[in-house]
């Protein structure tokens, strides 16, 4: 079975620009969520989805990010405009519920 | 969520029992113990979970004190392929989400 597929895997771009993470979540599952990995802060949950509605997007670090589910089997984590310290690996996760989530395997992106 | 408290590194030599611990000693009735571990490069992996009785997968053991206090995770015959971060979380009842510490840094020798 496929698990959460991510995209890109990897992204270089420039300060100012605009960036769109992509996910798919284990087809079935209801609950998605982003976390962002630094080697300073370790794993932050940045924002989670219940039925395709935000249900605690506390972890959103600023306006800059916005997060979008339009549906079931689909989600965007956008920045916007991106800074170097946006540097992070970016990981998409999907649950049944309250049952055991499974993570992709991430999308890692420098901003420079 | 109560809070865990893992070692910061351990070492393990290849083809040996590799014995984790976790401290959870505000652990809640209704709070599962949960074990993931990640890879250099990799997301994280679901290994096991459990409430109060012990349990065993495929992969691993969880071993969990009768007070649930504290609890182990064991690889019971380990591989340079374990080398990874392992992540002990209290996680309750039908709460969605995963909050992860810093975890244990294991390290496979040959």
């Amino acid at each position: 079975d496929a698990g959460v597929i991510q995209s890109p895997r990897h992204e270089v771009t420039e300060m100012g620009q605009e960036v769109t993470l992509r996910c798919k979540p284990i087809s079935g599952h209801n609950s998605l969520f982003w976390y962002r990995q630094t080697m300073m802060r370790g794993l932050e949950l940045l924002i989670y989805f219940n039925n395709n509605v935000p249900i605690d997007d506390s972890g959103m670090p600023e306006d800059r990010f916005s997060a979008k589910m339009p549906n079931a089997s689909f989600s965007t984590l956008k920045i916007q405009p991106s800074e170097p310290r946006d540097s992070a690996v970016y990981f998409c996760a999907s649950s049944l519920g309250g049952n055991t989530i499974y993570f992709g395997e991430g999308s890692w992106l420098t901003v420079v | 969520d109560a809070k865990t408290t893992q070692p910061t590194s351990m070492d393990c030599a290849e083809g040996r029992a590799a014995n984790l611990p976790c401290n959870h000693s505000t652990i809640s009735g209704n709070e599962y113990v949960y074990w993931y571990r990640q890879i250099h490069s990799q997301g994280p992996q679901y290994i096991i979970h459990g409430l109060k009785n012990n349990e065993t997968n495929e992969m691993a053991s969880l071993i969990i004190t009768e007070d649930r206090k504290s609890s182990t995770l064991i690889l019971p015959h380990a591989t340079l392929r374990d080398t990874a971060v392992y992540y002990c979380i209290v996680r309750t009842q039908g709460a969605q989400k995963l909050v992860f510490g810093q975890g244990t840094r294991l390290t496979i020798n040959p």
